[in-house]
């Protein structure tokens, strides 16, 4: 069993809609969590970062953690299509030297954003 | 800058050849990584180094092999390549690789093994 799961979609809405991204994980000694947007045939790029339960706020983006459930969410408001991509969540373990550089990622949700 | 660059972009391969996944950033950046993308199981970790001179085994390292000789460059060595390791490669490098600071990534080398 994969330590993140994500759904790998395709998410179509239409433009101006919510769209709702979530991983769950299993490992509870994840502390620092991740959002990765990735263009068509490019690199993943960070988008947004947190360390604690609740919300972070960046513009249109909301990122949400529930560590009792081991549930994030990514929730983007007023999409557009230059939203569209395959969004990653990642998370790692904090703390020792032990868990440097070793990133878990989701395998991914593609989203579509429809004129 | 350029950030960082990966060459080729494109590669195809024969079943046992060898060749060799060319990575460089300009950021001074100490850790440098290497990650394969396949359909339904994101990004793994190959293999990563934390400094010049220092490697070592990400989840999937079977089959390659690194070495940091310099902080800028990081390249990945196919031993033997097979058709397994037919996937999309991503070099990145961070500040100092705690996993707490952004990754920059290249924009990748789409290999095909036949």
């Amino acid at each position: 069993q994969k330590e993140v799961e994500q759904d790998p979609g395709p998410l179509s809405v239409p433009e101006g809609a919510i769209v709702s991204l979530n991983c769950t994980y299993s490992n509870s000694a994840f502390q620092y969590f991740m959002w990765y947007r990735q263009y068509s045939r490019k690199g993943p790029e960070l988008l947004m970062y947190t360390y604690s339960s609740g919300n972070k706020e960046d513009g249109r983006f909301t990122a949400q953690v529930d560590k009792s459930s081991k549930y994030i969410s990514l929730f983007i408001r007023d999409s557009q299509p230059s939203d569209s991509a395959t969004y990653l969540c990642a998370m790692t373990r904090l703390g020792t030297t032990d868990s440097w550089g070793k990133l878990q990622f989701g395998a991914g949700t593609q989203v579509v954003v429809t004129p | 800058n350029a950030g960082v660059t990966q060459t080729p972009k494109f590669q195809v391969l024969k079943t046992g050849q060898s060749m060799t996944l060319q990575c460089a950033q300009d950021m001074n950046h100490e850790y440098m990584s290497w990650y394969r993308q396949d359909p339904g199981m994101g990004l793994r970790l190959i293999h990563y180094s934390v400094g010049a001179g220092i490697t070592d085994q990400g989840e999937v390292p079977n089959g390659y092999n690194v070495s940091r000789s310099t902080t800028e460059d990081f390249p990945l060595r196919l031993l033997s390549a097979a058709p397994s390791q037919t996937s999309v490669y991503f070099c990145a490098s961070s500040y100092s690789g705690t996993g707490t600071e952004k990754l920059f990534f290249g924009s990748g080398t789409q290999l095909s093994v036949l």
